[in-house]
């Protein structure tokens, strides 16, 4: 089982759709979430940076944690098609600087005009 | 967000040679920098950790030998592929981490190997 498991998708969803990702994953130790961005051909861009559970919002862009269930969420409003990407979660112990990043598969989003 | 920059962003090579690419932070100072290695439709894959001013921490599976890390300044990391192959053709790409609360960690571009 891997530590971090993503739907691969693709996901295909109507311009204007709000989209839901999702990661679950087996380290309880895991404390800083994050999501990424990747256009084909690429480097990831972060896109939400969040600590321990809860909700993080920033513009249409809401991070969602539930540690108690091993569970992150990352939910797209009013989708456009440049949101067209792959979704990359990942999740590291601590937030030192040495700390690697410990990634999802990616999930492929296809939002069509 | 913070600028990472990769050079090149495409190389072809024959078989048996060598390629160096590099890996900048433009705006800010990183002692460490990861590199990664990304195959078609999967996801990245952390060759090794680059650490300024000492050796590189290689994941298991990954020969230190092929794979030559240099961390000569808090701004630079390189990666030189050796001898390179054809099942080296792949996405290289560097991360690095800045230096606020959450040391979030910025990406590179990448840099697409080929090796004929």
């Amino acid at each position: 089982q891997k530590e971090v498991e993503q739907d691969p998708g693709p996901l295909s969803v109507p311009e204007g759709a709000i989209v839901s990702l999702n990661c679950t994953y087996s380290n309880s130790a895991f404390q800083y979430f994050m999501w990424y961005r990747q256009y084909s051909r690429k480097g990831p861009e972060l896109l939400m940076y969040t600590y321990s559970s809860g909700n993080k919002e920033d513009g249409r862009f809401t991070a969602q944690v539930d540690k108690s269930s091993k569970y992150i969420s990352l939910f797209i409003r009013d989708s456009q098609p440049s949101d067209s990407a792959t979704y990359l979660c990942a999740m590291r112990i601590s937030n030192n600087a040495g700390n690697m990043l410990t990634f999802g598969g990616g999930t492929r989003l296809m939002v069509k005009p | 967000g913070a600028v990472v920059s990769q050079h090149p962003s495409w190389v072809i090579c024959k078989s048996g040679t060598s390629v160096k690419i590099e890996c900048r932070s433009l705006d800010f100072q990183a002692t460490t920098m990861f590199w990664y290695r990304q195959f078609p439709k999967q996801s990245l894959m952390l060759m090794a950790t680059s650490n300024e001013g000492s050796k590189a921490t290689y994941e298991q599976g990954v020969e230190k030998d092929k794979f030559l890390i240099n961390h000569a300044s808090l701004t630079l990391s390189t990666l030189t592929v050796t001898s390179a192959h054809p099942e080296d053709s792949s996405f290289y790409i560097c991360s690095a981490p800045t230096s606020g609360w959450g040391n979030e960690q910025f990406f590179g571009p990448g840099t697409r190997l080929t090796v004929l």
